[in-house]
Order: structure tokens, then C-alpha cells, then sequence
């Protein structure tokens, strides 16, 4: 059972760039979410999902995007990457089965420069 | 708006000795509480959540957290602490409903001296 998988583990963008990081699970959980940790600040929610077909927006979602076609993954979309978007990227998902606690991934480490 | 505060950024504890960080939250309701731990390189792992019931509540590799409504908190513990233990702890609060989302504290970051 993989659980929560992330690709890519590292990346390198340039200034203007777009990327999209990858999320899938295969625990058949309907509620996924993307966090991004930066030192000192805990973990600041970007976007989550409910099930497939429908997002909306966390704490910090500017200059981001996402989408949920399938119930697997979650993918997030970084247009025109900002230096400001140097960070590490969680996916996390969870559902009535897990009593709500969280299977996080490994983690997406980005850096703009 | 629920929010979670970890006022300690760093501890240093003796391998063998008791451990607590702290945790405390602000919500109107009864809140869904968790703490979670994440080695280095890594992505969280859950220790243990408190829905509802017992206030002592058992998680993981012998941690346990008391809730204690009157003084908002939710500190974790344990008695010996291990140096496999070094990592940083996260407390978390959160809501069924409206995505079941969890805000997170700014964590804490335990160091193990042998």
C-alpha cells in the first residue's frame, strides 16, 4: 500500500516558469490537500478537495492552481513561479476510514530562482 | 477562526527523561485535536488525536496528550524520552465539516542529548 506518493522530490524552477507537482493515493480517500512549510511558519493550507470535481480555496492559494479529476489525484499548479514559492510541498489526504487523520507524503522540495 | 500555538521552537531533553511540549488552540466549539511528528526529510506522521471521550488520549511509540478544556490545551508526553525521538512535533486542531481541514502550529523542534 503506497499510500500518499509526490513527484517530483526536488526542483529546480527559474523565475517565469510553470510546474505542476504531482499527488496520488490509492487509499480511495475523498478529501486531499496541499500544504506548504516554510521554517518557522508551520504548515499554510493551499488548496483542498472534498472529492472529485470539486476544490476550493486554504489559507494561501495565490499563485497556485489545482484539480481533481479523479478521486486518486491531486495535482497543483504553479504558473509564473515567484521566488516567494521557495518551499517544501506536502499532499496530504484523509477520509472516514483514517478518523480524519491525515497520510501525508513525502514532500515536493521547490526552489525559484 | 480556530488557530494552534506551540510556544516552545526548540527543546533539548537528556535520552531518558520525561518530556512535554506544549500546545495550546483557540476555537469556539469542541475541537478535533492531533499532534503529528516529522523527521528530517520527511512528511508528517500522525501520533495521536483526540476526538471526544477520554481526555488522556494513547498514540504512538509511548507518546500520550491530555486535553484539558479549561485551559485550551493539548500537551503531548512522554516518560522516557528516546534518541530516535529528535524530530519536530506539530500539534494540529480541526473541524469535521468544511473539508475537515487542520490548521497547524508552528511546531516544535525536539533535540535528544545522549
Amino acid at each position: 500500500n503506497a499510500g500518499v506518493t509526490q513527484t517530483p522530490k526536488f526542483r529546480i524552477l527559474k523565475i517565469g516558469q510553470s510546474m505542476t507537482l504531482q499527488c496520488t493515493q490509492d487509499m480511495n480517500h475523498n478529501y486531499m490537500y496541499w500544504y506548504r512549510q516554510d521554517p518557522g511558519m508551520g504548515l499554510k493550507l493551499i488548496y483542498y478537495s472534498v472529492g472529485a470535481g470539486i476544490t476550493d480555496k486554504g489559507e494561501v492559494p495565490n499563485g497556485y492552481n489545482v484539480s481533481r479529476s479523479t478521486t486518486e489525484d491531486f495535482p497543483l499548479r504553479l504558473e509564473l513561479a515567484a521566488p516567494s514559492q521557495t518551499s517544501v510541498y506536502f499532499c496530504a489526504s484523509t477520509g472516514p476510514d483514517s478518523n480524519y487523520g491525515y497520510t501525508f507524503g513525502s514532500g515536493t522540495r521547490l526552489t525559484v530562482v | 477562526a480556530q488557530s494552534v500555538t506551540q510556544p516552545d521552537i526548540h527543546i533539548t531533553v537528556s535520552e531518558g527523561a520525561s518530556l512535554e511540549l506544549r500546545c495550546n488552540y483557540s476555537y469556539g466549539a469542541t475541537p478535533y485535536l492531533f499532534w503529528y511528528v516529522q523527521s528530517p526529510g520527511q512528511g508528517l506522521q500522525l501520533l495521536l488525536k483526540y476526538f471526544s471521550g477520554d481526555t488522556l488520549v494513547q498514540g504512538i511509540k509511548g507518546f500520550e496528550a491530555e486535553f484539558k478544556r479549561s485551559q485550551s490545551s493539548f500537551n503531548l508526553r512522554k516518560p522516557s524520552v528516546h534518541w530516535s525521538d529528535a524530530a519536530e512535533y506539530f500539534c494540529a486542531v480541526g473541524f469535521t465539516g468544511g473539508g475537515n481541514k487542520l490548521t497547524f502550529g508552528t511546531g516544535t523542534q525536539l533535540k535528544v542529548e545522549l
